[in-house]
């Protein structure tokens, strides 16, 4: 079974402090996404990993970075926080191994910026 | 750029009622995928449609892609409390990228 984990639930951090939201998944997956999550707008993509080091822009990167350093970790750091990142964040991993390249996800953190 | 929209956004229904949620893309698609989001919960994967016009049944919930590949759908038959969620399509706009864009989603809540 696919394992995607997620560093922290729920997170409070205040305005234009470094955050850091940890994801690691278990199953040797290429790919790993990092999304946000509100209401009425879906699931909005902030960036892509298609493997070690490799990182690509999603459509809505603004104040936002990435690491991925080894394999199984995909990391999301917010530089400055800022009010308006307060969101649902969910982390995913798929293979280009097997069809149908289906996105698991992690349980989500629930960032509060204050 | 490619944008995904989802309608309706809210859906109320009484247990045993039937429930459509429709997906239209601005661009064609390689092909689509569809997930369920429980309340609380992560989004799963449901099925994946590739070719033109493909119908496939998962029990009570049928979906279909359709002539042109820009729009899809999902049917559940005779809706169940358990049906309650968040439901989305995901579409892949090219065979060569591992991206998916979501629609917004549809909440579908059941009373029993």
């Amino acid at each position: 079974d696919v394992k995607v984990t997620q560093s922290s639930r729920y997170l409070v951090k205040r305005t234009g402090e470094k955050v850091f939201l940890e994801c690691v998944q278990d199953m040797d997956h290429e790919n790993m996404f990092w999304y946000r999550q509100d209401p009425g707008l879906g699931l909005r993509l902030i960036y892509f990993s298609y493997d070690v080091k490799m990182k690509e822009k999603g459509d809505i990167p603004e104040g936002y970075s990435v690491s991925r350093e080894k394999k199984e970790r995909f990391s999301l750091i917010l530089e400055s926080a800022s009010t308006n990142q307060t969101s649902m964040y969910l982390c995913a991993s798929s293979t280009n191994r097997a069809e149908p390249y289906e996105q698991y996800f992690g349980p989500g953190t629930r960032l509060t910026v204050t | 750029g490619q944008q995904v929209m989802q309608i309706p956004q809210y859906q109320h229904v009484q247990e045993g009622e039937d429930f459509t949620t429709y997906c239209n893309s601005s661009t064609t698609l390689s092909n689509i995928q569809w997930y369920k989001q429980r309340p609380g919960g992560h989004p799963v994967f449901l099925i994946q449609l590739v070719k033109s016009g493909e119908v496939k049944k998962q029990k009570r919930l049928t979906f279909q892609f359709g002539e042109a590949k820009k729009n899809s759908s999902l049917h559940i038959t005779a809706t169940q409390t358990t049906d309650v969620g968040t439901y989305f399509c995901a579409g892949r706009w090219s065979y060569n990228t591992d991206k998916l864009i979501f629609g917004t989603g549809t909440r579908l809540q059941v009373f029993p």
